[in-house]
């Protein structure tokens, strides 16, 4: 079964501190990857994906995130973080079989201090 | 497009009530899911169709069940409610076409739902 593992669950940040959030997943075989994002009272949103080609993906709001095979990892980085990124972050997994569900990892949710 | 949908947004039910979660989706996608979240914990596929007339169980689906009558309706019954069903229940879609190409699920609002 395939499983995602979120490192941080609450990380605390000052704005224009960069950022780094960790995402490893286990499943041996290709896998499509995402973070998404859920702000104080609304849905999931999707922040960006990797499906295939450069690891290195670029999002919205200036969010990136680099797919390391051989780490089975997919962390997402944002330079410089403001207060409106406040939110809770969801790295998910999709095994491009049966029924393209995502398996999502635990969440991390971040505070920014104006 | 409204998108996802999810009705009601908030509910309280007592043990052994019934109720069903609607969701409605106006992008035309093939593929629904019900994922419910609890507290510190990612979310979990409860049922997900994969088009009109096909439903399959997901990782927790014990207590519900489901139909897909039509493409943009995915309702979801809860027959006898028990306090562990007490969680925010998602509702997803997505559309992969017959070459199975995935792409991403567009999230409904979520419906909160306590059982006492």
């Amino acid at each position: 079964a395939q499983s995602v593992s979120q490192h941080n669950h609450h990380v605390i940040l000052s704005e224009a501190a960069s950022l780094e959030l960790g995402c490893n997943y286990s499943y041996g075989g290709t896998v499509n990857l995402f973070w998404y994002v859920q702000y104080p009272g609304q849905h999931l949103q999707l922040l960006l994906k990797y499906f295939s080609g450069d690891p290195l993906v670029k999002g919205i709001k200036g969010f990136e995130a680099e797919f390391i095979k051989s780490k089975f990892s997919f962390n997402l980085r944002k330079p410089s973080v403001q207060w409106s990124d406040t939110a809770e972050y969801f790295c998910a997994v999709n095994a491009r079989t049966g029924a393209n569900n995502l398996f999502f990892g635990t969440g991390t949710r971040l505070t920014v201090i104006p | 497009n409204a998108g996802v949908t999810q009705t009601p947004k908030f509910r309280i039910l007592k043990i052994g009530q019934s109720m069903t979660l609607q969701c409605a989706q106006d992008m035309n996608h093939n593929y629904m899911y019900w994922y419910r979240q609890d507290p510190g914990m990612g979310l979990k596929l409860i049922y997900y169709s994969v088009g009109a007339g096909i439903t399959d169980k997901g990782e927790v689906p014990n207590g519900y069940n489901v139909s897909r009558s039509t493409t943009e309706d995915f309702p979801l019954r809860l027959e006898l409610a028990a306090p562990s069903q007490t969680s925010v229940y998602f509702c997803a879609s997505s559309y992969s076409p017959p070459s199975g190409i995935y792409n991403e699920q567009f999230f409904g609002p979520g419906t909160r739902l306590t059982v006492l």
